[in-house]
């Protein structure tokens, strides 16, 4: 089975730009999370879908959205890039939420000049 | 507020050295914890999951500890080879929501 798929791998966009990147959860799997890590630090929450519902938002201003689909893959959005918003984008991937396992992809680089 | 803490941020041993991989973490109320290997410039891999009734786990040379009490969990790794070179991630699962919260990682370096 394939793991968790996230595209694209790497993008550079210009600051006051619009980015989508996208997120394919194991099959089976019906919640998708994404994180944020900058280089040198831990992943921060950005948002949890269970069912095509919001379950989770971190503290991340609303130019971040997201949304999941009837297939349970998962696009997250940021409007108006900042230089700040540079970094490793990751999605996580699990049966349930709560308790279950998450299972990470191998995450997007996005760099903003 | 939970906070999640690794330490040292680095580590580097000789090969064939057993070693530990600290984490600690200020609620004791936890779903689980999780610890990752993450290899430079890429995602996460997921190494073991310990529930909050459970006390440890292992797989293969790997064994994580689990003391809610204390706030702590151990990475402890034996036979240490160049391959398990990486930063090493705890993430615990709140009791009251769903998100991950991380510690910053452990980079560990084995020399061979």
């Amino acid at each position: 089975d394939a793991g968790v798929t996230q595209s694209p791998t790497h993008l550079i966009k210009t600051r006051g730009q619009h980015v989508t990147l996208r997120c394919s959860p194991i099959s089976g799997h019906k919640s998708v999370s994404w994180y944020q890590q900058v280089l040198g630090q831990g992943p921060q929450f950005i948002f949890q879908y269970y069912e095509k519902e919001e379950r989770g938002r971190g503290n991340f201003p609303d130019r971040f959205s997201a949304r999941q689909f009837p297939n349970y893959s998962s696009e997250l959005n940021v409007n108006a890039l900042l230089l700040g918003d540079s970094a490793l984008y990751l999605c996580a991937s699990s049966q349930t939420t709560g308790g279950a396992e998450a299972f990470f992809g191998q995450g997007t680089r996005l760099t903003v000049v | 507020k939970q906070e999640v803490t690794q330490i040292p941020a680095a580590l580097s041993v000789p090969e064939g050295e057993n070693l530990v991989l600290n984490c600690s973490f200020t609620d004791s109320a936890i779903y689980n914890l999780q610890w990752f290997r993450q290899d430079p410039g890429k995602g996460l891999t997921s190494l073991l999951l310990i529930q909050s009734s459970q006390r440890e786990q292992t797989s293969g040379r790997l064994n994580a500890s689990l003391d809610k009490s204390s706030g702590r969990s151990t990475l402890y790794i034996a036979a240490s080879q160049p391959g398990d070179s990486a930063t090493y991630l705890c993430a615990v699962r709140p009791g009251s929501n769903y998100q991950l919260i991380w510690g910053a990682g452990t980079k560990l370096i084995i020399k061979p």
